[in-house]
């Protein structure tokens, strides 16, 4: 069974619509990232999470925003899509152990549409 | 800001050869991490491997290994062994500890063939 679960993994939309991308996690992490994808252009950041009461803004947060509704839950949102969101986006989390590395695991992805 | 460069759009490689994918990266953090994500046709982002800046020891994952050279600031991945199921892309990516978000910054991604 996977980790990181994303759904939908495909969606199309129309110009103006309101959208929701869910994730969530049984790995026990408190640490979870929205993360999107453009071709020749790699990952960047939307938003990440340290916990339930903690949002914050990443490099490209324009036009998203985020609900951490439990340690396991992180939604993104587009609350009025355009065509340039047109991406992958990912969802990864992450659990800073003791002496460990930071490293983010990822979900399956969503490749989402705005026609 | 931190920056990664990957300068191999495209590389392919023959079924049990060996290849080695470049990565470089620009900052002037002393404290990070960086990391080798592949990305095959599922799009599914894997972790290959990672690499702690403090440690001199270069990082070794079976066939996957990196060469760290911290002064010229470069992290390149050797695979040994070549398999079908390496073709994918591969991203580098860097941590920096002192951001306080630790956000992934990628490279734009080598796309590996791995020729029968």
């Amino acid at each position: 069974d996977a980790d990181v679960t994303q759904t939908p993994r495909n969606r199309i939309t129309k110009t103006g619509k309101r959208i929701m991308l869910e994730c969530s996690q049984t790995k026990g992490h408190d640490r979870m990232y929205w993360y999107r994808q453009d071709p020749g252009l790699g990952l960047r950041l939307i938003y990440y999470s340290f916990d339930v009461k903690d949002i914050n803004k990443g490099e490209i947060s324009d036009g998203y925003s985020v609900s951490r509704q439990a340690q396991a839950k992180f939604s993104l949102s587009l609350e009025s899509a355009i065509p340039n969101q047109t991406a992958l986006y990912f969802c990864a989390t992450s659990d800073l152990v003791a002496g460990g590395t930071d490293t983010q695991y990822f979900g399956p992805g969503t490749r989402l549409t705005v026609l | 800001a931190q920056t990664v460069t990957q300068s191999q759009p495209e590389m392919s490689v023959q079924e049990a050869e060996t290849v080695t994918l470049s990565c470089t990266y620009d900052t002037s953090e002393s404290n990070y991490y960086l990391f080798w994500y592949k990305q095959p046709p599922s799009r599914q982002m894997i972790l290959v491997i990672r690499q702690e800046a403090y440690k001199q020891q270069n990082a070794t994952e079976n066939r996957f290994s990196v060469n760290f050279q911290k002064a010229a600031k470069s992290f390149s991945l050797k695979i040994s062994d070549s398999q079908l199921g390496d073709t994918a892309m591969y991203f580098c990516a860097f941590m920096n500890l002192g951001a306080g978000s630790y956000q992934l910054t990628f490279g734009k991604g080598t796309k590996l063939s791995v020729i029968p």
